[in-house]
């Protein structure tokens, strides 16, 4: 069974901070998603990240993926409110594994 | 071009109904996958379709299945509803290609609650 676990699940930073968000799943894989999601909406597409070593970034968020440490992370530079929301990452094997989420509140 | 639709939006039924949910995808998408996403459970997958065949079916009970019709159009089926199906239910659809980043996007979802 293929287990997706996201650290930290709830982030409370202050704006202008930066922090990382980390995704470790138990098998391997041909690629992960990273998704964002605003209370009562659907998920937002951020990164696909399909091979070792892939680096994406948008904006403010950056995403990468090692397939041997079976490990990627999502990384905030100088948060603003705006990115509050949940950020889920998820793998695919057969199907998109999701992990539980990482709620992040930007203050002030 | 337009997104992911998802009718109806919202649904209320009682234990014991049952209910049909449907997904229409992004023109030239011809995967549709459904995704349950609950408090408690998370996102967990329910099944893919694919060309109007059942290609993965995650890990539900029987009272729920699905359908695509010839023009990718989906539909789900929850029958002898439980107070625990009470959820959002999101449809996806992707190209399954590499040039568009095996990417999958996301309707806006139904929310159903059964009471």
């Amino acid at each position: 069974e293929l287990k997706v676990e996201q650290n930290p699940l709830f982030l409370s930073m202050q704006e202008g901070k930066n922090y990382t968000i980390y995704c470790n799943y138990s098998t391997t894989s041909d690629r992960l998603y990273w998704y964002r999601q605003d209370p009562g909406k659907s998920l937002e597409s951020l990164f696909v990240l399909l091979s070792n070593g892939a680096v994406k970034q948008e904006g403010r968020l950056m995403a990468s993926l090692d397939t041997k440490a079976r490990l990627s992370t999502l990384h905030i530079t100088a948060a603003v409110h705006d990115l509050s929301a949940t950020y889920f990452c998820a793998v695919h094997r057969y199907a998109l594994n999701f992990g539980k989420g990482t709620s992040l509140l930007v203050t002030p | 071009k337009a997104g992911v639709t998802q009718t109806p939006r919202y649904l209320i039924k009682t234990r014991g109904q049952q209910v049909t949910l449907s997904c229409s995808p992004i023109s030239g998408h011809r995967s549709v996958s459904w995704y349950q996403q609950t408090p408690g459970q998370g996102l967990q997958f329910l099944f893919e379709y694919f060309s109007e065949t059942q290609r993965n079916k995650g890990n539900f009970p029987g009272r729920f299945s699905g359908r695509q019709f010839s023009n990718s159009r989906s539909e789900m089926n929850v029958s002898t509803l439980e107070l625990g199906d009470s959820a959002l239910y999101l449809c996806a659809s992707s190209l399954l290609k590499m040039a568009d980043n095996y990417g999958y996007t996301f309707g806006s979802g139904t929310r159903l609650t059964v009471v």
